[in-house]
């Protein structure tokens, strides 16, 4: 079965450094959303993506979040410049269309860890 | 007004028995309400989903409750086996979108 694919599994960097997370959705996906889940709380929305533009995102998601789609592949998250409450597990998720009856499926997770 | 609670935190059960997890939210907007299952290392999996014109759903031994007056939905999981030993988040959203707003999450583990 298709599954979308996030890398690193882990990352580890020092606070005010920028990352990008990567994810690899599944081929025939249209919609790209990116998920955090701080360790023991809640799962929150950041950021949708369509059609090369975001679609929506949530407070979260600030000036120091980016989202990219530099081929047909990818879908990148860039955190510019790190603080240590960005430790998280950052998941990408993906589907097919819009509506309901069209599942979101996530990846495994980058887990980030700013120090 | 955007938030979904999920009770219980943490959820023992005994192998063959009922687990029950319950959510409630506010925003009566919100038109579909979705189940999740966590295992350790992975990401969520969409486990059940259940949209307001229905009271219940079933699929397996996994079935929604959805009461819309009350505000309130429950996942039951019938014959509980330690497979189903996972972190389980119910959700909402409303319109098309995905902007899925969570539960805190149970914890569930099935004793053999």
């Amino acid at each position: 079965e298709p599954e979308v694919t996030q890398t690193p599994s882990h990352q580890v960097t020092q606070m005010g450094q920028e990352v990008i997370l990567r994810c690899v959705p599944i081929s025939n996906h249209l919609y790209f959303y990116w998920y955090r889940q701080i360790l023991g709380q809640k799962v929150e929305f950041l950021v949708s993506f369509y059609n090369n533009e975001i679609s929506e995102k949530s407070e979260i998601f600030d000036d120091q979040f980016s989202v990219e789609r530099p081929d047909g592949s990818n879908f990148t998250l860039k955190i510019r410049s790190t603080k240590l409450e960005d430790s998280a597990m950052y998941f990408c998720a993906s589907r097919t269309r819009e509506g309901r009856d069209s599942p979101l499926h996530f990846g495994n997770g980058t887990r980030l860890t700013v120090t | 007004q955007q938030q979904v609670k999920q009770s219980p935190q943490s959820l023992i059960v005994q192998k063959g028995g009922i687990s029950i997890i319950n959510c409630a939210y506010e925003n009566t907007a919100f038109d579909y309400f979705p189940w999740y299952q966590q295992f350790p290392g992975k990401g969520p999996a969409l486990l059940i989903a259940i949209r307001p014109d229905v009271s219940e759903k079933k699929e397996g031994r996994f079935t929604i409750s959805f009461n819309k007056s009350a505000k309130q939905f429950s996942l039951h999981i019938m014959d509980s086996q330690p497979g189903d030993s996972a972190t389980y988040f119910c959700a909402a959203s409303k319109g098309s979108n995905y902007q899925l707003i969570w539960g805190a999450g149970t914890k569930l583990i099935i004793k053999p």
